[in-house]
């Protein structure tokens, strides 16, 4: 199985911060990859898919960029709202995997 | 809006079958991918395989001895039967589905999940 390492696995940010979590792959997966959001008790929330393209209704302050083994996600002008825990997942190859997530705190 | 909504029984006895529905609402089941994921504290978030609307499936080779997906498209629902359980299955259990983009499936729309114990 390919595994997803994010790091780091928690960060404490102000409202207004811009904020970039990492997410490395043990093997290339080319660009498959997507990034979620999940809050305390809520399903995750679908925010990056194909490394850097935006899911339907996700705003600009969330992009992603990356390719092979080594991707970012980044978050600007944080908000209240954006506090959560994010999480990469793989889609390159069969099983599925998903990162250990990085819990994003105020 | 794309809703999908798990539901089953929230406990399970160990050695028995979890049985998990996913009813979709807003849109078609068909032509897409539809997914079963759990999370657990211990675990975190693992995808435990899709069926796509024509009825192939895929499963996580770890589970695949006692998963089980079907779906039907009539009554725009989806299916998982997880046989022999034991506490180690004990999870949140996630619907989503995917689209195929590039060759590839990413999830877009999830369900709100279902917790599911495993205990006698």
């Amino acid at each position: 199985d390919i595994q997803m390492t994010q790091s780091p696995s928690s960060l404490s940010a102000s409202v207004g911060d811009r904020v970039t979590i990492t997410c490395r792959a043990s093997q290339g997966i080319t660009n498959y990859l997507a990034w979620f959001q999940q809050k305390p008790g809520k399903a995750p929330k679908s925010l990056i898919y194909a490394a850097s393209s935006l899911q339907s209704g996700v705003p600009s302050k969330f992009s992603g960029s990356g390719s092979g083994t080594d991707f970012t996600l980044t978050i600007s002008s944080l908000q209240p709202e954006d506090f959560a825990t994010y999480y990469c997942q793989q889609y390159y190859t069969y099983p599925y995997t998903f990162g250990q997530g990085t819990k994003l705190s105020i | 809006q794309v809703q999908l909504q798990e539901s089953g029984p929230g406990l399970v006895k160990p050695s028995e079958t979890l049985s998990l529905t996913c009813t979709v609402s807003g849109g078609s089941i068909s032509s897409y991918y539809w997914s079963w994921i759990r999370q657990s504290p211990g675990k975190g978030l693992e995808w435990i395989g899709y069926i796509y609307s024509s009825g192939s499936t895929t499963y996580n080779p770890s589970l695949k001895s006692r998963v089980t997906i079907s779906v039907d498209t009539s009554n725009n629902q989806f299916s998982l039967k997880l046989t022999s359980v034991t506490a180690a299955d004990t999870a949140v259990y996630y619907c989503a589905r995917g689209q195929q983009f590039l060759g590839k499936v990413p999830f877009d729309y999830w369900g709100q999940g279902t917790l599911v114990t495993v205990s006698s």
